[in-house]
């Protein structure tokens, strides 16, 4: 299985301001995925990351709101811009195992908006 | 798209007993099913799953089952311990998507 290091662990945030979560896998992967999960849900993916393209957004996400970069096949970023108390989640990025199939998770990022 | 629904989103059974999960989903391509749990402020974690070439699989006290005909998967945990307690959440992957969509929860609780 892989190794994600997701930071920052947490963060409390004014509101207006952005927060960039940074992912770092200990190898190369395709495909990179970023989710939220809103207190007591489930997992709603925001968008999907390939390196040397732009990112493929879910219905209800955009761009301008969740930038994500992707410069080499073990990074990406997540912004959360202009944030408002309802982008107070627990963001968590993902990537595939061997098999393109099973999801190994970072520890999420848990982020207040104040 | 795919949507996974998933049932019940409690469930409370006393330590030793068994504790089951259903879940269904929608789009016949989906071909991989597995299953997470997720204690309380951790990341979730993978602790069994199933394609879609076979019925059912086992490892120690989970077991998961499929039915592709009618599109529904189940969790089985046997002999139930309070270190089960946790949230499982059920998943769907598509191969032309390449994405998992998660069923919404469910919240196990084992009573000492």
């Amino acid at each position: 299985s892989a190794v994600i290091s997701q930071k920052p662990s947490r963060d409390i945030c004014q509101r207006g301001t952005s927060l960039t979560i940074q992912c770092q896998v200990d190898s190369q992967v395709t495909m990179m995925f970023w989710y939220r999960q809103q207190p007591g849900q489930s997992l709603t993916l925001i968008a999907t990351a390939n390196q040397g393209s732009e990112a493929t957004y879910e219905s209800g996400f955009v761009i301008d709101k969740f930038p994500i970069s992707r410069p080499n096949l073990t990074f990406s970023t997540l912004t959360v811009s202009n944030m408002s108390p309802e982008d107070s989640s627990i963001y968590l990025c993902s990537v595939d195992g061997q098999g393109g199939t099973e999801a190994f998770f970072g520890q999420g990022t848990r982020l207040t908006v104040v | 798209g795919e949507n996974v629904e998933q049932h019940p989103s409690t469930l409370s059974v006393q330590e030793g007993d068994s504790a089951v999960i259903k879940c269904t989903y929608s789009d016949s391509a989906s071909n991989y099913f597995p299953w997470y749990k997720q204690e309380l402020g951790k990341r979730p974690q993978l602790i069994i799953d199933i394609r879609s070439n076979v019925g059912e699989k086992k490892d120690q006290r989970i077991a998961v089952t499929l039915n592709k005909t009618a599109k529904h998967f189940s969790l089985h945990i046997t002999e139930t311990q309070p270190e089960d307690s946790a949230v499982y959440f059920c998943a769907a992957h598509s191969g032309s998507a390449r994405q998992l969509t998660f069923g919404s929860g469910t919240q196990l609780t084992v009573l000492p």
